[in-house]
């Protein structure tokens, strides 16, 4: 079944404690990206990845790294997180290319940092 | 489920009318548009999509219409049903060096009523 996965999907941490949030697509999809969900803001893109080992900054990329290494992988590291990134994540994928395509997203991890 | 947003507009609908959700975008460069659906404690489903080439689009049971002059993008979904309960977001690509990053509206919140 063609689809994309978080883990975990319910996390609670506490103020610096280093956490990754992992995201895997089966679908050879070369675009990856994560997003935050909060109340009132809608979606909003933290990081993307057009392909294996090319990232760059979305729109809220602050206390927020990504790594790509894998193409089918694109974990979502916090390297010291805070309270003001207590929110809802979602990873997506799609093809890439000429044009815009369809973005498959995951189930989402629920996060509150303490 | 999770909440994602406790002050979204809200639609609410008799099962088996029609329901249209509205949406204005922001970018008159935008050449891509897609219509999401959110179901409590999943993520985004796609539903349709329309290119800026074209203002009408249909689907099974969902019509998508954009009209460029006044950047306004609307849902329309026939026979509404019980299962159609969700929140629905619109999102624009940005065309030519956007690739495919999408920007999301907030979303409107679709109720219906047995």
């Amino acid at each position: 079944e063609a689809q994309v996965t978080q883990n975990p999907r319910y996390l609670i941490t506490v103020t610096g404690k280093k956490l990754t949030v992992t995201c895997s697509q089966n679908m050879n999809h070369e675009y990856m990206s994560w997003y935050r969900q909060d109340p009132g803001l809608g979606l909003r893109q933290i990081y993307y990845s057009m392909n294996v080992e090319v990232t760059d900054k979305g729109d809220v990329p602050e206390g927020y790294k990504v790594s790509r290494k894998e193409k089918r992988n694109f974990p979502l590291i916090l390297e010291s997180p805070s309270p003001n990134q207590t929110s809802l994540y979602f990873c997506a994928s799609s093809f890439s290319g000429d044009g815009a395509y369809e973005q498959y997203f995951g189930p989402g991890t629920r996060l509150t940092v303490t | 489920g999770e909440s994602v947003g406790l002050h979204l507009p809200t639609l609410s609908v008799q099962e088996g009318d029609n329901s249209i959700i509205n949406c204005a975008y922001s970018n008159s460069a935008s050449d891509y548009f897609i219509w999401y659906k959110q179901e409590s404690g999943k993520g985004p489903q796609f539903i349709i999509d329309i290119r800026s080439n074209m203002d009408k689009r249909q689907g099974q049971r969902v019509t998508v219409l954009l009209n460029k002059t006044v950047k306004h993008l609307s849902l329309q979904i026939a026979a509404t049903q019980p299962g159609d309960s969700a929140v629905y977001f619109c999102a624009e690509n940005l065309g030519n060096n956007a690739g495919n990053m999408l920007t999301f509206g907030g979303g409107t919140r679709l109720m219906v009523k047995p």
